[in-house]
């Protein structure tokens, strides 16, 4: 079935590099995103590719698509204190839905 | 501004106790969705809206009921909530392929 995998916590120090993985099972998928989500809000859309991308870079994000071993992953460069939150991976699902992984709990040190 | 409001924001209620939490869209999108999110499990769909007066199960939609009477609104109906409903609770619209959220609402059911 649909599934979508993400580890479940990543913590950087201030100005480091953040690298945050992903995996997905449906190879139909046309368009892979990433949400963020800060404490106590809702779902704010990071960006997304198309599946005939391998990489999207917008400011401070790069996106690499890996779609022969299904893999996503979106890093975050100089990370900083204002990208704590919690990173959901998602994918569209046969009926047109969302199919999110578990969300990866970003944590950054000063 | 486009966007997707939910109402309420927070809700405490009773075992039993049907309530009704709207959502509305101002985009004129066709298709809207509730998703719920639980800790360790990521956001999970429970009905979705394909356009008016159509409507279709998600993956988890025992215990709840929708509606789509005209196409801005999409409420979530809990005929008789139960303590395993107590959830962070999303709407969605989408256009295309990018889907917009609300803002959420945290429901506990006592």
């Amino acid at each position: 079935g649909e599934d979508v995998e993400q580890s479940l916590f990543l913590s950087v120090r201030e100005g480091d590099s953040s690298v945050i993985n992903c995996t997905y099972t449906d190879s139909s998928s046309t368009y892979l995103y990433w949400y963020k989500q800060e404490p106590g809000a809702g779902l704010q859309l990071l960006t997304y590719i198309f599946s005939n991308m391998d990489m999207k870079q917008d400011q401070r994000l790069t996106v690499l698509l890996n779609k022969k071993d299904k893999h996503l992953s979106l890093r975050i460069a100089d990370t900083q204190t204002g990208d704590s939150a919690i990173y959901f991976c998602a994918e569209i699902g046969s009926q047109g839905n969302l199919i999110f992984g578990k969300g990866t709990k970003l944590s950054v040190k000063p | 501004e486009a966007q997707v409001t939910q109402n309420p924001r927070y809700l405490i209620t009773v075992t039993g106790k049907k309530l009704t939490v709207t959502c509305s869209q101002n985009m004129n999108h066709e298709y809207m969705s509730w998703y719920r999110q639980d800790p360790g499990l990521g956001l999970r769909q429970i009905y979705y809206s394909m356009n008016v007066e159509v409507t279709d199960k998600g993956d988890v939609p025992e215990g709840y009921k929708v509606s789509r009477k005209e196409k801005r609104n999409f409420p979530l109906i809990l005929e008789s909530p139960s303590p395993n409903q107590t959830s962070l609770y999303f709407c969605a619209s989408r256009l295309g392929n990018i889907q917009y959220f609300g803002a959420g609402t945290r429901l506990s059911v006592l």
